[in-house]
């Protein structure tokens, strides 16, 4: 049984650029959820999808950070214009509907 | 609105010791769920319960502890007779009825030594 995996690991960029990340979840389950860890936190809130369907978006995120899940397959958190506060951990977590979340290693941004 | 509060920012205890975890939620659902995550420093998060706001049994897994007591809105999470690999942060979580949105905690880094 594969976990969730999250790719790449660890992106450095420079203010401005755009930057994608992607999420494969466990295979058998239809609900997908994005969440960004910044030191000393616990993981925020950011997006939700059951299947394909975008059910909830954190009002914290901003315009310029949009989530795609096509096929409700694999997802993809793509932010644009990278600002230094995007600097944090992405996490990745897929659950079935029995509501437990189960974690991606992760994806470390730099914004430099 | 939902909050999760973890009072303990740090714990600090020696092997073998017992240590209990804090966890405070506000929530107006009357259906909700809650969680507890483990962070090891490898920094992946790893599951370790799930409780319905109806079930307020406590549960006892090894050497992992629960106490979910309505009255005072809180999931407490004990360790008996601690180890050096339990080492990490521990985070409570809570998640309204559709399972949508999950609100953590901020965590309680727990720290055995030998």
């Amino acid at each position: 049984d594969t976990g969730v995996s999250q790719n790449p690991r660890h992106k450095i960029t420079k203010r401005g650029q755009n930057v994608t990340f992607r999420c494969d979840p466990i295979s058998e389950h239809n609900r997908l959820y994005w969440y960004r860890q910044t030191l000393g936190q616990g993981p925020e809130f950011l997006t939700y999808f059951q299947n394909e369907a975008q059910l909830e978006k954190s009002r914290l995120l901003s315009d310029r950070f949009s989530a795609e899940r096509p096929k409700g397959s694999f997802s993809t958190l793509e932010i644009q214009r990278t600002e230094q506060g995007d600097s944090a951990m992405y996490l990745c977590a897929s659950s079935s509907p029995s509501y437990e979340q189960y974690f991606g290693p992760g994806t470390r941004l730099t914004v430099t | 609105a939902q909050k999760v509060t973890q009072a303990q920012t740090e714990i600090s205890v020696v092997e073998k010791e017992d240590v209990t975890l804090d966890c405070v939620y506000e929530t107006r659902d009357t259906t909700y769920y809650l969680f507890w995550y483990k962070q090891p420093p490898s920094g992946e998060l790893v599951f370790l319960i799930r409780r319905n706001s109806f079930d307020e049994q406590n549960e006892i897994s090894g050497r992992y502890s629960w106490n979910f007591q309505k009255s005072t809105s809180s999931f407490n999470f004990t360790i008996t007779a601690s180890q050096v690999v339990d080492s990490a942060v521990y985070f409570c979580a809570l998640s309204e009825a559709g399972g949508f949105k999950t609100i953590f905690g901020a965590g309680t880094r727990l720290f055995v030594k030998a």
